[in-house]
């Protein structure tokens, strides 16, 4: 079975800095990971997912993130927040020949001016 | 052309009332989703049909009611709506039943039952 924690319901950076938006998993099995975004009163859309091979994975939007095994740990990176990320975004995890997918409870990211 | 199409966007009803919200993908997926949002933004599954065939039935109470009548609708009924579904009701499509592709999500359709 999987499962997947969000640290920080609510995030707020400065317009400019660094985003970082935490996120760890439990997976019995190889786990496959993904980051969501969902813009308001929109569906949620992806940023960036890995299945296999290299660990740092890049998105769209200049986001990223970073799969690392010994921390059970898939967290969401940006160099330079700008106003237009303010959304809410969604860690979720599945493993190899599972059925669906389970999401997190969902971060929102407040960007300061 | 609008990917993933939910129909209505938004819903008011009273308690008791049977509502249906529609689902149209024009992406030649061959696996649709229903997923419900809370006030929280928790996101959960509640059906997946993979080519008209049910395939994902969480613990949903039987007065929700999906209906595949092609790979690319997915509907879902709804009889003696109840307070607690007042949510958002997020449709999805993916290529295949595995999630080693992406989810395109609708817009979602907000229900609100008084």
């Amino acid at each position: 079975a999987q499962s997947v924690t969000q640290l920080g319901s609510h995030v707020s950076v400065s317009e400019g800095a660094l985003v970082l938006l935490r996120c760890n998993y439990s997976s019995s099995v190889p786990p496959y990971l993904f980051w969501y975004v969902q813009y308001p009163n929109q569906g949620l859309q992806l940023l960036l997912k890995y299945t296999t091979g290299a660990t740092l994975v890049k998105g769209i939007n200049g986001f990223e993130a970073e799969f690392k095994k010994s921390e059970t740990s898939f967290h969401l990176t940006k160099p330079s927040a700008h106003m237009s990320d303010a959304a809410e975004y969604f860690c979720a995890v599945t493993g190899a020949g599972d059925d669906k997918i389970i999401f997190g409870k969902g971060t929102r990211l407040h960007i300061l001016p | 052309d609008t990917a993933v199409s939910q129909t209505p966007k938004y819903l008011v009803t009273q308690m008791g009332n049977d509502k249906s919200i529609k689902c149209e993908q024009n992406l030649g997926h061959d696996t649709m989703y229903w997923y419900k949002q809370d006030s929280k933004k928790f996101l959960k599954i509640m059906f997946s049909y993979n080519n008209k065939e049910l395939i994902i039935n969480e613990t949903v109470p039987n007065r929700f009611s999906p209906k595949s009548p092609d790979k690319a609708h997915l509907n879902l009924h709804i009889n003696s709506l109840e307070l607690g579904d007042s949510a958002v009701y997020f449709c999805a499509s993916s290529q295949g039943q595995g999630y080693t592709g992406e989810l395109f999500f609708g817009e979602g359709s907000r229900l609100t039952v008084l």
